[in-house]
């Protein structure tokens, strides 16, 4: 089955100090991987996704991230954390073929960064 | 620009009541996606849009719910005899056109609670 993994449910971090969120999938072929941030009461916003090409992906608010094949992992960094990144995060991956565009998502993952 | 917009924001409805939730994509987006987010969880697809036509429902949990965009434009999703377990969050989403690296832009949800 396909299905996406986060395996951390919350990740502290202190100001200042590198983050990383994890991600792993499990589908076959070369899927489309995306990240998303949610605030509280707020829809998902787009962060930045891994199409093809360059495997570190840098996207909105200083966020980047890197695809490994070999690993089935897409983990999302940020050299210097800020209060306000404190958000849960989403990893999602749009399988390869089909007719639809369907994400899949993973459970969430709540960064927490400490002042 | 207009984001996504969804109504209402929070809905609250006795069990087996109807409800319908509306969702105006971003103008010209050709691809809309409706999602379930259960408390705690990562969203779950339940159906696809390109322009009118309703490419994907495979992600609806049962013949109560139903969906349609009759201009290929505004969407509304319709759940009949509500039950407790359709309370979570209605998230819908728009993409700019049908390839499936364009990335999904998300609205704030509508908050489904069934007493």
């Amino acid at each position: 089955a396909q299905s996406v993994a986060q395996p951390e449910d919350q990740v502290n971090v202190a100001e200042g100090n590198p983050l990383t969120v994890k991600c792993t999938y499990s589908v076959s072929g070369n899927p489309y991987l995306f990240w998303y941030v949610q605030y509280p009461n707020r829809g998902l916003q787009f962060l930045l996704k891994y199409i093809t090409g360059d495997n570190l992906v840098k996207g909105s608010y200083g966020f980047e991230a890197e695809f490994n094949k070999s690993q089935t992992s897409f983990h999302l960094k940020k050299p210097s954390a800020l209060v306000s990144d404190s958000a849960l995060y989403f990893c999602a991956v749009r399988p390869p073929g089909g007719a639809t565009n369907k994400l899949i998502f993973g459970t969430g993952t709540l960064l927490a960064v400490q002042p | 620009g207009a984001g996504v917009s969804q109504s209402p924001r929070y809905k609250v409805a006795k069990r087996g009541q109807d409800v319908a939730l509306r969702c105006d994509p971003i103008s010209g987006h050709v691809s809309l996606f409706w999602y379930q987010q259960a408390l705690g969880q990562g969203p779950e697809f339940l159906t696809y849009f390109q322009n009118e036509a309703q490419l994907d429902k495979s992600g609806l949990p049962s013949d109560r719910f139903f969906a349609e965009r009759p201009e290929g434009s505004v969407s509304t999703l319709k759940i009949q005899r509500t039950q407790q377990e359709d309370s979570a969050v209605y998230l819908c989403a728009s993409s700019f056109g049908t390839v499936s690296s364009y990335e999904q832009y998300f609205g704030p949800g509508t908050r489904l609670t069934v007493t």
